[in-house]
């Protein structure tokens, strides 16, 4: 298994250039979920799925999309980017239940100047 | 509105101490509450579950306890090593939609040889 796969590592925006951020789960996962991570500074729910089909926003939505067409894959859109969306951004995972552990990817490196 | 806070933000320790890292939260209504590790630049890795209705867990060198009167948890690291050098966060399931996770901000670890 591979586990959560996160792509691109690295990445490099223009203001107001838009990008997908793309995550994928082998390990039939329902739950999904998008967080973004500050330095010095604990990880921010962006947006979550519960599966296929359904999302719904986090703490910290705006200026992002999700859409979840299959429980493998969880894209995360951001349509205009800003300096403020510079950041490390992580897709996880979990199974359905209470003991469901959770899972990340490796995490995406974003730059927007 | 769940909050998590981790103290102290950054420890540093000789080889071989035993330490304990804190976290608290002001909702004791939890599912469960994970302790994670972060290396540098990557992504987190989950060290220990504990279920809402558990005291603590142990894994090798690793135990965590829970007293959700109290809103407290701790993780024990014994004899610690510098490999144990790393971020630890603590993060807390809630009961909603989402089951959503809520992070505290950290401790950063270092142990010196």
């Amino acid at each position: 298994n591979a586990g959560v796969t996160q792509t691109p590592k690295f990445r490099i925006l223009k203001i107001g250039q838009s990008m997908t951020l793309q995550c994928t789960q082998d390990m039939n996962h329902n739950y999904m979920y998008w967080y973004r991570q500050d330095p010095g500074m604990g990880l921010k729910l962006i947006y979550y799925s519960v599966g296929a089909g359904i999302t719904d926003k986090g703490e910290v939505p705006n200026g992002y999309n999700v859409s979840r067409s299959t429980t493998e894959d969880f894209p995360l859109r951001l349509e205009l980017a800003a300096p403020s969306q510079t950041s490390v951004y992580f897709c996880a995972s979990r199974s359905t239940g209470e003991s469901g552990k959770l899972f990340f990817g490796s995490g995406t490196q974003l730059s927007v100047l | 509105k769940q909050e998590v806070t981790q103290i102290p933000a950054a420890l540093s320790v000789p080889e071989g101490e035993n330490l304990v890292l804190n976290c608290s939260f002001t909702d004791s209504a939890i599912y469960n509450l994970q302790w994670f590790r972060q290396d540098p630049g990557k992504g987190l890795t989950s060290l220990l579950l504990i279920q809402s209705s558990q005291r603590e867990q142990t894994s090798g060198r690793l135990n965590a306890s829970l007293d959700k009167s109290s809103g407290r948890s701790t993780l024990y690291i014994a004899a610690s090593q510098p490999g144990d050098s790393a971020t630890y966060l603590c993060a807390v399931r809630v009961y909603n939609a989402g089951n959503m996770l809520t992070f505290g901000g950290g401790t950063r670890l270092m142990v010196k040889p």
